[in-house]
């Protein structure tokens, strides 16, 4: 166990609608990363925030957005869903830039 | 821009040969160097990385991997396979510097499968 919990693990949802992602990381880290797994593109990483501000972005989409909370929390939010957003959206947690990421279970979004 | 390639999308081997999963990056500065370990249906798991220091890094479950700077090269290795090391073996880089963010950039990932 990693100790970063991802909700839900499954989400299943159709064309155009929006879903939240939630990310609780470990303990003590302030640090959180978003990553996306697709049979495509492969692992991605989304954005990263740390201590509630944004610290850099990747690929993400524009319907795409994230946020961290004050107790640390993060959601990943996605909108106006595509069938291509169907993948694993994985959630990375550390102490600070340039440590070690600890990586959650995963949620697998399927759009239908 | 820092990229990953990992040579063999699949590799086989029988339970008790050696495993060699390859990876080269492409950097201007030598990157932190990772590899990562992804069974079914789980997140992914550190196996070792390297920042700095000794060149040949001992990580979790008897891998290691060897820094080779002047091949822009970090393989894991494992003596001897066991059943139990099938799974997905995903090699990453960080920037390191001031400004590092951390993030990760992945190869495509070695499925590794071994044989009884």
């Amino acid at each position: 166990d990693s100790g970063v919990t991802q909700t839900p693990k499954h989400l299943i949802t159709a064309t155009g609608q929006r879903v939240t992602l939630r990310c609780s990381p470990r303990s003590g880290d302030l640090s959180v990363y978003w990553y996306q797994q697709s049979l495509d593109q492969g692992l991605q990483f989304l954005i990263q925030y740390y201590n509630g501000e944004e610290r850099a972005k990747g690929n993400i989409l524009e319907r795409f957005s994230a946020q961290q909370f004050p107790d640390l929390h993060s959601e990943l939010n996605l909108s106006s869903l595509e069938l291509g957003d169907s993948a694993l959206y994985f959630c990375a947690s550390s102490v600070d830039s340039g440590n070690i990421q600890y990586f959650g279970a995963g949620t697998r979004l399927s759009v239908l | 821009a820092q990229s990953v390639t990992q040579l063999g999308s699949h590799v086989s081997v029988s339970e008790g040969a050696l495993v060699l999963l390859r990876c080269n990056y492409s950097s201007s500065v030598p990157p932190y160097l990772f590899w990562y370990v992804q069974y079914p249906n789980q997140g992914l798991q550190l196996l070792l990385k390297y920042t700095t220091g000794a060149t040949l890094v001992k990580g979790i479950n008897g891998f290691e991997a060897e820094f080779k700077k002047s091949e822009t090269s970090f393989h894991l290795t494992k003596p001897s396979a066991h059943m139990s090391d099938a799974a997905e073996y995903f090699c990453a880089v960080s920037d390191r510097g001031s400004g590092n963010t951390g993030k990760l950039i992945f190869g495509q990932g070695t499925t590794l499968q071994v044989k009884p």
